[in-house]
């Protein structure tokens, strides 16, 4: 079985502030992670991934994520927020063998100017 | 290449009618994916073909059909349809399919389907 949580809908933050979006998960097995982002009217955009390795993977337009196997997160971080990082980001795990990932239900971030 | 196209972008069909949704791409990857998906909620899957065949159904009402003419292409084929079936939808490939996928999901960027 698993399972993703996103526990915040939503987060805000200013513009040149970092900003953190949260993620947790729940596997029996070693977790394949994802971070997505969906931008209005788009289909969904990689980001980032963690399969094995370094805890801290970086991706796309300066994103980073931490996996952190005792707390089961994943949070995906930026330094220095963009208005245009404004979107729905989600959060995805896969179990190898499953077949399909599963999604958190989405955060949305919004970066004030 | 990695774009996965589909088409139409927009669809409004009657709940008589039959459509199709289809999707390309050219990356040579060898599992892809229909999603299903309401405004500001996370996708639901509804099929998996790997190496053009299914290899999951995730319970979809037969309205819904599937098809996987070939490694680069994926239809779904619609009929009979009910207004609750309005929303996105996404197709996916990936370049790992079978019990080694590592591999992110790319995404085309879907069909708008509203049933009348």
């Amino acid at each position: 079985a698993q399972s993703v949580a996103q526990p915040e809908d939503q987060v805000n933050v200013a513009e040149g502030n970092p900003l953190t979006v949260k993620c947790t998960y729940s596997v029996s097995g070693n977790p394949y992670l994802f971070w997505y982002v969906q931008y209005p009217n788009r289909g969904l955009q990689f980001l980032l991934k963690y399969i094995t390795g370094d805890n801290l993977v970086k991706g796309s337009y300066g994103f980073e994520a931490e996996f952190n196997k005792s707390q089961t997160s994943f949070h995906l971080k930026k330094p220095s927020a963009l208005v245009s990082d404004s979107a729905l980001y989600f959060c995805a795990v896969r179990v190898p063998g499953a077949g399909k990932s599963t999604f958190g239900d989405g955060t949305t971030l919004t970066v004030k100017p | 290449d990695t774009e996965v196209t589909q088409t139409p972008k927009h669809l409004v069909m009657g709940m008589t009618n039959k459509k199709s949704l289809k999707c390309e791409q050219h990356m040579g990857h060898r599992a892809m994916y229909w999603y299903k998906q309401k405004a500001k909620k996370p996708p639901e899957l509804m099929f998996v073909y790997s190496y053009e065949k299914l290899s999951i159904n995730e319970s979809v009402p037969s309205r819904f059909s599937p098809e996987c003419p070939n490694s680069s292409l994926l239809n779904l084929h619609l009929h009979a349809l009910q207004p609750e079936d309005s929303a996105l939808y996404l197709c996916a490939s990936s370049q790992a399919a079978g019990t080694a996928e590592m591999g992110e999901q790319y995404f085309g960027p879907g069909t708008r389907l509203t049933v009348t």
